[in-house]
């Protein structure tokens, strides 16, 4: 079935350490896109990449860090220095060109204990 | 960032009651999309339109793209348990070279049987 993916669903870190987030899709999309979700407050933008090995800042970017190394993948890295990782991570793919719809994977629920 | 205005933030109704929600803008968009998130899970894109003026329906669902470009309302008829989410809205800004999407902070809707 084509979709995107994220794994794991349930993540739990020590403060202090990184950890990262899958996100795959078999789409062919060109764009993908990392959001955090935190009660209240929408969806809030991370980082986004339009081709492989090239990605942009989103509105929250400190923290966090991403690679494009294959169209297919663009994993998210929370590192130590983000401050209040604990939070809902959504990753959304779409063509670029013309209008097209965003498609989300099922999201992954970072806690840092 | 850029900031979509989505109300209410919140609605208690009764099963089959009709519901409208609404997002608003001070800026042009190009491209309106309409998702809903159920608790722990991505959102799922509802409805998408492209036009101003468009107004598109998928089963009890209907949205339309205001005139003005700036806004955009969905309205669910005869609501039904299954109905309870957080319903959001999210565009793309007009302009060349725009591929980032605004999401509104989401309508949460219960539904009272």
């Amino acid at each position: 079935d084509g979709g995107i993916t994220q794994s794991p669903k349930y993540l739990f870190r020590k403060e202090g350490q990184n950890v990262t987030l899958s996100c795959e899709q078999n789409l062919n999309h060109d764009a993908m896109y990392w959001y955090r979700q935190d009660p209240g407050q929408g969806l809030r933008l991370i980082y986004y990449s339009q081709i492989v090995n090239d990605f942009q800042k989103g509105d929250i970017a400190e923290g966090y860090s991403v690679s494009r190394e294959k169209k297919e993948s663009f994993p998210l890295t929370v590192t130590s220095a983000q401050k209040n990782p604990t939070a809902f991570y959504l990753c959304a793919s779409r063509h670029l060109g013309g209008y097209t719809e965003a498609f989300f994977g099922q999201g992954t629920r970072l806690t840092v204990v | 960032g850029q900031q979509l205005n989505q109300s209410p933030q919140s609605m208690f109704i009764q099963e089959g009651e009709d519901v409208s929600m609404n997002c608003t803008s001070s800026s042009i968009f190009n491209t309106w999309l309409w998702y809903k998130q159920d608790p722990g899970e991505g959102p799922v894109l509802l409805i998408a339109l492209y036009k101003a003026g468009e107004l598109t329906s998928n089963g009890r669902l209907t949205a339309q793209f205001g005139i003005t470009r700036k806004d955009s309302f969905l309205n669910i008829s005869a609501s039904i348990p299954s109905d309870v989410g957080i319903y959001f809205c999210a565009g793309q800004l007009a302009g060349a070279g725009s591929y980032q999407l605004t999401f509104g902070k989401g309508t949460k809707l219960s539904v009272i049987p």
